[in-house]
């Protein structure tokens, strides 16, 4: 099947710890994205990368790191984390030719931060 | 200033019965789309329309109409015919810069929460 996939669908873990998210779209996009989706479902960009290049960084803290060795893939590793983090984190892709393309978005990973 | 205003935190519908979902932007940008996204309690993220600036016509997918009123910067979601599997989070976004060709990021307005009634 095409698609975002992104692993792990659920992740609990304590404050402090170190945890990462994987992220695989075989659309052959170009363009892929870190969205947070908050407890009150606002959804806000984190990182954007194009062909492996680091586009778009939200001011997000040095804590999240994302990382991508290829094109399909967008990693994104969270250092000592905090229960403020807790929400769920999308991935998304699009093509770079598609100003008019939507986002195809993974299925989220619930982080919950105890 | 908020980039995507709904103004409508939850909205209710009949069975059947069609329903408008407000959505207003601002850019100063003459070159941008807008889209709508549903989200139903699953959790996934579902494209189901988008809209250019420039078109001149209406978007329409199936039930799913934008009413883009480019004067008054509003790009509200008109749903016809309400099913009970339409009952969700539908969320308005908008992508600027479109002929700068670098930035392919959406900003998302906060949301709507539509419960459709049988």
């Amino acid at each position: 099947d095409t698609a975002v996939s992104q692993t792990p669908k659920y992740l609990v873990t304590q404050m402090g710890n170190d945890k990462s998210i994987k992220c695989e779209q075989n659309l052959g996009h170009d363009t892929m994205y870190w969205y947070k989706q908050d407890s009150k479902k606002f959804l806000k960009i984190m990182f954007s990368y194009n062909n492996k290049e680091l586009i778009i960084n939200e001011t997000v803290p040095n804590r999240f790191s994302p990382k991508s060795p290829d094109k399909a893939h967008l990693n994104l590793h969270i250092n000592s984390l905090e229960l403020g983090d807790s929400a769920v984190y999308f991935c998304a892709s699009s093509p770079i030719t598609g100003g008019v393309s939507p986002l195809h978005f993974g299925n989220g990973t619930r982080l919950t931060v105890t | 200033a908020q980039k995507i205003t709904q103004t409508q935190p939850g909205m209710f519908v009949q069975e059947k019965e069609a329903v408008t979902l407000d959505c207003t932007y601002d850019t100063s940008d003459q070159s941008y789309g807008l889209f709508w996204y549903k989200q139903p309690s699953s959790g996934e993220m579902i494209f189901l329309i988008y809209q250019g600036s420039y078109d001149e016509q209406n978007a329409t997918e199936g039930r799913y109409s934008l009413n883009f009123q480019k004067a008054r910067k509003s790009a509200n979601l008109v749903i016809s015919a309400s099913q009970l599997g339409d009952s969700a989070m539908y969320f308005c976004a908008m992508r600027e810069g479109l002929m700068r060709g670098s930035n392919y990021k959406l900003t998302f307005g906060k949301g709507t929460l539509l419960t459709v009634n049988p």
